[in-house]
Order: C-alpha cells, then structure tokens, then sequence
C-alpha cells in the first residue's frame, strides 16, 4: 500500500522549544489523523482533521490539513519532556469504498531538558 | 471507557506453535484491523474487516489468518509462527462510515518466535 511521506524522520529540541512536522502525499486524502506513540504502547489519537484547510487545537498541538488535500502539519508549542515519542500522521484517500488508512513512518522527536 | 483490548501483551513461542492474539472493541465499531509494527517499516496492515463475517487482505496477510464471527472481537491467528512473524502487532477499530472516521489503537502484542 501506499506510504506517505512524513518528515522529519528524527528532531532533537530543547525544552521549550516548539516544533514542527509534515506529511505529504501524491494522492488526494479526505482525512487526515495524527497520533503520539510512547514505547510499547499502541499510538494514541491526538488531533483528527475532516475538511481541507481546517485548523485545529488541542492543548499545544495544533495540526492543519493542507488547502490541496495532499499534505498535513502538525505543530507543537513550548514543548516538554513528556512530549517524547513517535509521531505518526495517517490519511484516508480520496475515492469510492476506500476506507484504509494510509500511514507515514513517524517522527521521532526527542527533547532535551 | 471505550477501547480497543488485546491479549496478550506479550508471547514468546516457537516456530510452528499455533497462536491467536484476541482483540476486542466495546464501541460498536464496523471496521476492525491488524497491524504489524518493525523498525525502519512503520505500521502495516496484515488484514481487515468491514463488517461481520467480512475480512480482506492488507499489505502483508502472509501466514495470518482472521475470523470475524462477532462485531466486537477480531482474533488474528497464526497457524504456524515463523521468527520473521516477531513484531509488534497493533489491532485497531474506527467506526467505518465516511466522514467522521477516528481510528483507535489496542495497547500492542509483543510476540517473539523463536
């Protein structure tokens, strides 16, 4: 299946520093969800987004789905230690009975105290 | 609290030993799956299903099987374990209508084939 693209791959930050990841597509996506994994444990829904050009909070997070349906951002501001983990976006594709998901590999943000 | 249950947590076995890893979602959801998590892979779908007594293929159905005779649980077998079926599974379930479509996750099953 098809894989999007997410970058960065890895970020080191400092606390209080806020950060910022993408992901982008070839395809056009009717939903876009951003989950937060902390290890060995299953990824946890942060932020879900359903109409392009949508914003949307959630605490310091805030994600965007793009004006052309092929990408996403998300933001997270004045970052903690607890904000470690993977960062994963996924999408639902554009078109008739296309209900599976389609994953990015994750970003893997680190943050030093 | 609505959630997505798998068990177990953790399974060390054997190669050829069958095993089923039992998934469970309290949230009525239509749609259930399984995913298998490796390093440097991400997050790959092994099968899914729409409905009752209605499961397809994903990415990597290889050497796995899944029933659903029950909206709520979605079992994912492994008739006989081979080590590069040692992952990280994920079973997950999202409502399954278009629109508004959240998908949640299970906590994870580590298995290790030996």
């Amino acid at each position: 299946g098809q894989q999007l693209n997410q970058s960065p791959q890895s970020m080191f930050i400092q606390e209080g520093e806020d950060v910022s990841m993408n992901c982008t597509s070839s395809s056009i996506f009717n939903t876009w969800l951003w989950y937060k994994q902390e290890p060995g444990e299953g990824p946890v829904l942060l932020i879900a987004l359903y109409k392009a050009g949508e914003l949307t909070s959630n605490g310091r997070l805030t994600a965007q789905f793009g004006i052309t349906r092929k990408d996403s951002f998300l933001n997270i501001s004045a970052s903690i230690p607890s904000d470690v983990g993977i960062y994963f976006c996924a999408g639902e594709p554009s078109g008739a009975g296309s209900y599976q998901l389609t994953f990015g590999k994750g970003t893997k943000l680190s943050v030093i105290p | 609290e609505a959630q997505v249950t798998q068990n177990p947590r953790y399974l060390i076995t054997v190669t050829g030993k069958k095993l089923t890893v039992t998934c469970s979602q309290n949230m009525n959801h239509e749609y259930m799956s399984w995913y298998r998590q490796d390093p440097g892979l991400g997050l790959r779908q092994i099968y899914y299903s729409m409905n009752v007594e209605v499961t397809d293929k994903g990415d990597v159905p290889e050497g796995y099987k899944v029933s659903r005779k029950e909206k709520r649980n979605f079992p994912l077998i492994l008739e006989s374990p081979s080590p590069n079926q040692t992952s990280l599974y994920f079973c997950a379930s999202r409502p399954g209508t278009r629109g508004y479509n959240e998908q949640f996750f299970g906590p994870g099953t580590r298995l290790t084939v030996l």
